[in-house]
């Protein structure tokens, strides 16, 4: 069974709006989370992380939230650019990496 | 500097046969992962190495798979008598330590089982 779970396979944003994406994850024992962005033909490259002692993340455009209580994280990307089409991957980080199955961002013009 | 270099970075292989992947990771880092991504797949973690630690295996899918990590540096990851489930985009990381540490990954092995 999936432990970190991204329901939406894909989102299109009109560049310049707010762009959420949302994951969930099933053991409230993880502690440590992140988001990877991943363009085709290369490998994912790490773009923020949240610890569970925090609510909030926040790095220039993007901002990671966490809602333990939910067991809920989301990524907001504000300004939404054309270089953000990309797959994100939510991510909670033991030993290895346990990822989702990924969201594919469009930016649309 | 050099980040986590693969290759092939493309395999096409006939079923049944043997292949080999290739990773050499950062230079100085202690832990290296390999991890694949299937068709419409999350990345699924295979197996990790930590400096002179057994390597954590647990996500190796059969014995077919299997990995060694020559002198704590170049690792490869060996899969025999391949199936057509094996097709998937093999990635490599690696980070100075264990869970504490970030993962830089490489741009993997886009591996086709015909």
């Amino acid at each position: 069974d999936q432990q970190v779970k991204q329901n939406s396979p894909s989102l299109s944003v009109q560049e310049g709006r707010i762009s959420i994406l949302n994951c969930d994850y099933t053991n409230s024992m993880f502690d440590y989370f992140l988001w990877y962005k991943k363009y085709p033909a290369e490998g994912p490259t790490f773009l923020i992380s949240i610890s569970s002692i925090k609510d909030k993340n926040e790095d220039g455009r993007f901002t990671v939230f966490l809602n333990k209580s939910a067991k809920h994280l989301s990524l907001h990307i504000v300004p939404s650019q054309p270089g953000d089409s990309a797959v994100y991957f939510c991510a909670v980080r033991e030993d290895k990496i346990i990822f989702g199955k990924g969201t594919r961002l469009h930016i649309l013009p | 500097g050099a980040g986590v270099s693969q290759s092939p970075s493309n395999k096409v292989t006939e079923k049944g046969k043997d292949v080999e992947l290739r990773c050499d990771p950062i230079s100085g880092h202690t832990a290296l992962y390999w991890y694949r991504q299937s068709l419409g797949q999350g990345l699924e973690f295979l197996i990790y190495f930590q400096g002179n630690s057994a390597p954590d295996k647990s996500g190796l899918p059969s014995d077919r798979f299997s990995a060694e990590r020559t002198g704590g540096s170049v690792s490869t990851l060996t899969i025999q008598r391949t199936q057509q489930e094996d097709s998937a985009v093999y990635l490599c990381a690696s980070s100075f330590g264990g869970r504490t540490y970030e993962q830089y990954f490489g741009p993997g092995t886009r591996l086709t089982v015909t």
